[in-house]
């Protein structure tokens, strides 16, 4: 059974960083891209980036909109995922999640964590 | 980037009807479109990808069809617990866009 446990939210002050995890199991982690998406309180989510499998090098992709801002790693021998989010703005208050890629969408997704940007 | 625009924004039906949700998509997505289901406090679910092909364990009252711009998601006789929200996604390319969503009440 394929699970994702997100990790690592919570309050933070703007400007601050914040790192979240992901914890993956039940499958082969090293086979497929991963991704992090965020969804605000009400509203669509957004997708923020994958990183990519090892046949392709575990390479990197981001939305425009957080691109230098936050950073997306892996570990495969843990088979954990992180994304390192720094300069945060209250604009970055949402729910996060990780989730598998199938080559269109996203078919895990974990439960969530929260992050609040807030002083 | 590719914008994603669903239509209606919210939508009131009853049990037993049967709905449909439109996504168009700005530019031409060659049937790369992705459909999910959100309830409260819940993550997506995903539905439907490639436009049309059913995700493994999604009921088959739910079905995709649409090309190049313009997609539609289709819910047949409605089941109480189809009442959530629903979200188009560009899966063409990057940046994966997602449609602002539509909100299924129960009239």
């Amino acid at each position: 059974e394929v699970k994702l446990l997100e990790s690592g939210g919570g309050l933070v002050q703007p400007g601050g960083s914040m790192r979240l995890s992901c914890a993956a199991s039940g499958f082969t982690f090293t086979d497929f891209y991963m991704n992090w998406i965020r969804q605000p309180a009400g509203k669509a989510p957004e997708w923020l980036g994958f990183i990519r499998n090892k046949a392709n090098g575990y390479t990197t992709e981001y939305n425009p909109s957080v691109k230098g801002r936050f950073t997306i790693s892996r570990d495969n021998t843990q088979n954990m995922l992180y994304l390192q989010m720094n300069t945060l703005r209250a604009e970055d208050t949402a729910t996060y999640y990780c989730a598998t890629d199938n080559n269109w969408g996203f078919d895990y997704w974990g439960q969530g964590v929260m992050v609040t940007v807030s002083s | 980037d590719i914008q994603m625009t669903q239509s209606p924004t919210s939508l009131a039906a009853s049990v037993g009807e049967s709905v449909t949700i439109t996504c168009l998509a700005s530019e031409d997505i060659y049937g790369s479109l992705v459909w999910y289901q959100q309830k409260p406090g819940k993550s997506p679910q995903l539905l439907i990808y490639g436009a049309t092909i059913l995700e493994d364990g999604i009921p088959s009252r739910f079905s995709g069809s649409g090309s190049d711009t313009q997609y539609s998601l289709k819910i047949n006789s409605l089941q109480p617990e189809d009442f959530a929200s629903y979200y188009c996604q560009n899966g063409l390319s990057t940046p994966r866009t997602f449609g602002a969503g539509t909100k299924l009440e129960l009239k």
